[in-house]
């Protein structure tokens, strides 16, 4: 399986834009860069995803190197809300999901 | 429209005990799937169902662990017989199709406590 790797906590203050990066060097072409996060006592909920171009839709954007070996999630302006651990998972043709550890953000008011 | 319903919330039981946990998956979803969520950790698949048939149970730890999925909608996960290491959150998700595009829908997750 493609393995992604991400720092294990960041912080951000309320209100302004998150950048939580995640490297997958090993990603293969057909490989989509998923993104979940996970509030506190709950499910995963699904974020954004994309293939080769950036993506933009309510919750984030998510901007894709060119070389498709990084990937950045962006939230304009981070509330508190926001505080989650945010997951970078490559999902291909093999239906695999695989979840690494993932980011937790703080968001400080 | 209901989301993944899991069941029960929380269990506790006594170790050797056996455990079961239900899932009803979002309406019309094909794909499901049971993860093992230690604390601390990101989710572990243990295994995916493309309707009935069980496709990927690799990582399902066969000789205490067993999953149906009767009739390719609700879904149960059995551990016989409980242990310690096997107190956790077991997550169940879904998704309408095995593309990889698709959306996975988690549920809230049934947390076990092995005493």
């Amino acid at each position: 399986d493609a393995k992604t790797t991400q720092p294990n906590s960041m912080e951000s203050n309320e209100e302004e834009p998150v950048h939580l990066p995640c490297n997958h060097s090993t990603i293969s072409g057909t490989d989509y860069i998923h993104w979940y996060r996970q509030l506190p006592s709950q499910g995963p909920e699904y974020v954004i995803h994309g293939l080769t171009s950036n993506v933009n839709n309510r919750m984030a954007s998510l901007a894709i190197a060119e070389d498709r070996k990084s990937s950045t999630l962006i939230l304009h302006r981070a509330t508190l809300r926001d505080a989650a651990v945010y997951y970078c998972i490559l999902r291909g043709s093999g239906n695999q999901f695989y979840f690494g550890t993932g980011t937790s953000l703080t968001v400080i008011p | 429209e209901a989301g993944v319903v899991q069941s029960p919330r929380y269990k506790i039981i006594e170790k050797k005990q056996p455990v079961a946990f239900w899932c009803n998956p979002i309406s019309g979803h094909n794909t499901l799937y049971w993860y093992l969520q230690n604390l601390g950790q990101g989710p572990e698949l243990l295994i995916r169902y493309e309707n009935e048939e069980a496709v990927d149970d690799s990582q399902l730890p066969k000789d205490r662990f067993s999953a149906e999925r009767l009739k390719g909608v609700d879904s149960t996960l059995k551990i016989q017989p409980a242990e310690l290491g096997d107190s956790a959150v077991y997550l169940c998700a879904s998704s309408l199709d095995g593309l990889a595009t698709g959306e996975l829908f988690f549920g809230e997750g049934s947390r076990l406590t092995v005493l």
